[in-house]
């Protein structure tokens, strides 16, 4: 069935460290992969998104890289700060042939330490 | 995203009751969707509409119910058939009802179970 796979479900890291984190998708016609923030009781805020006619993108500290061949793609944040805590959500969307909708990871909380 | 407002912000529930969640945007969007977050659980789609007047059951519909008569409104009921309704109900919405376009979210309503 329709499923993303997300890991880890946490990861602590100092200040000024990198953080990866990694989804995969099950649907190969899957052709649009966002990144959602959120932090303690706030809504989830779309950070960085990366469509499949490209294998890397990068906003400043963050970039997510696309293996469509593996089906997988991941989540970089370089010099983490402490303000970069939060639960970091991926999904992939179904195209038609199911129904049109986006599929979440069930989350990675994330921890800086300063 | 102050586009899209979710009201009330805390909802409590009794016994055998229907509660309505309201959902507005001003985003002139035409798709909106309602997602339920659990602990560990991610988003998990519960109704979504590509267009006015028009709604698709999600992956957890049972217990639900929806309405989409204007564009700019798409409020969730939860009906006393949902008998674990106790979750944060996030709202989103997008430019369009294909599902690779951005999803933008309100700042959800907290439901809980007197």
């Amino acid at each position: 069935g329709e499923n993303v796979e997300q890991h880890p479900s946490t990861l602590s890291v100092q200040e000024g460290d990198s953080a990866v984190i990694k989804c995969t998708y099950s649907d190969s016609a899957s052709n649009y992969f966002p990144w959602y923030k959120q932090e303690l009781g706030k809504r989830p805020q779309l950070i960085i998104d990366i469509r499949s006619n490209v294998g890397e993108k990068k906003d400043q500290r963050i970039a997510v890289t696309l293996n469509k061949t593996a089906k997988h793609f991941s989540l970089h944040i370089t010099e983490t700060q402490p303000e970069d805590s939060a639960v970091y959500f991926c999904a992939a969307n179904i195209v038609p042939g199911g129904s049109e909708k986006l599929v979440f990871g069930k989350g990675t909380k994330l921890t800086v330490n300063p | 995203d102050g586009g899209i407002t979710q009201s009330p912000k805390y909802l409590f529930r009794k016994e055998g009751q229907n509660v309505t969640l309201s959902c507005e945007q001003n985003l002139n969007h035409d798709a909106m969707y309602w997602y339920r977050q659990d602990p560990g659980q991610g988003l998990r789609l519960i109704y979504y509409s590509q267009i006015v007047n028009d709604f698709q059951k999600g992956d957890i519909a049972e217990g639900y119910s929806v309405s989409r008569e204007k564009k700019e409104s798409f409020p969730l009921t939860v009906t006393s058939a949902q008998k674990n309704p106790t979750a944060f109900y996030l709202c989103a919405s997008s430019i369009s009802g294909t599902s690779n376009q951005p999803q933008h979210f309100g700042d959800g309503t907290r439901l809980s179970i007197l």
